[in-house]
């Protein structure tokens, strides 16, 4: 079956600038949650979704944004890019509870310049 | 707090050397952990869950709640495991996972 599928794979946009990252979970997976991976950071946890209603929240100003749909796919939105929101954004999907672990997406490698 | 802390952020290793990757955990409940493995070039993904009690690739990792750790370790190292390998947590109050800054794993021929 199909694995996690983020699109776009690569962007590039001005600081100021909006954008917003699609994400598709496993079939039949109802979770869906968004990491920002940086090399100094590591990964860090942006939001939770399930059956189209945020179940928990990061630690990250409110220019992150995100939302699922009835279909389980998620959208997650920056708002006023800056220069730091550079990193991978990895969206993970899971059957229902996390204790069984997520299937990670490859990811959107955003760059803000 | 819940904290996941790696304290090794590369571990070089000789082909068919023993392998201990650690990895230290911050939680006061009952802690559900996972291993995960991000290849060159690949998606992370995850290796195994404690819970599970299972052996992938030859690597197992044991929970020790005295010491609040949950090492990975095989016992002879291939070039095919060289990765990058996070420690995550789930602790219940919380439903996503914390991860760790990850250990590089060098393994030489």
């Amino acid at each position: 079956k199909a694995g996690v599928t983020q699109t776009p794979r690569y962007l590039i946009k001005t600081r100021g600038q909006q954008v917003t990252l699609s994400c598709s979970p496993i079939s039949g997976h109802r979770s869906v949650s968004w990491y920002q991976q940086t090399p100094g950071q590591g990964l860090q946890f942006l939001f939770e979704y399930f059956s189209e209603t945020q179940r928990n929240k990061g630690n990250f100003p409110g220019r992150f944004s995100g939302r699922q749909f009835s279909n389980s796919r998620s959208e997650m939105n920056v708002s006023t890019l800056e220069l730091g929101d550079s990193a991978l954004y990895l969206c993970a999907s899971s059957l229902d509870r996390v204790r069984y672990g997520y299937t990670f997406g490859s990811g959107t490698r955003l760059t803000v310049v | 707090a819940q904290r996941v802390t790696q304290p090794e952020k590369l571990l070089s290793v000789f082909k068919g050397a023993p392998v201990e990757l650690k990895c230290n955990y911050s939680y006061s409940g009952s802690p559900e952990l996972f291993w995960y493995v991000q290849y060159s070039r690949q998606r992370l993904q995850l290796l195994l869950r404690h819970i599970s009690r299972e052996s992938i690739k030859g690597f197992t990792a044991d929970l020790n709640k005295g010491e609040t750790s949950f090492h990975l370790k095989k016992p002879f190292a291939q070039e095919e495991d060289s990765a990058m390998y996070y420690c995550a947590l789930h602790g219940g109050s919380q439903g996503n996972l914390i991860f760790g800054k990850g250990t590089k794993l060098s393994v030489k021929p």
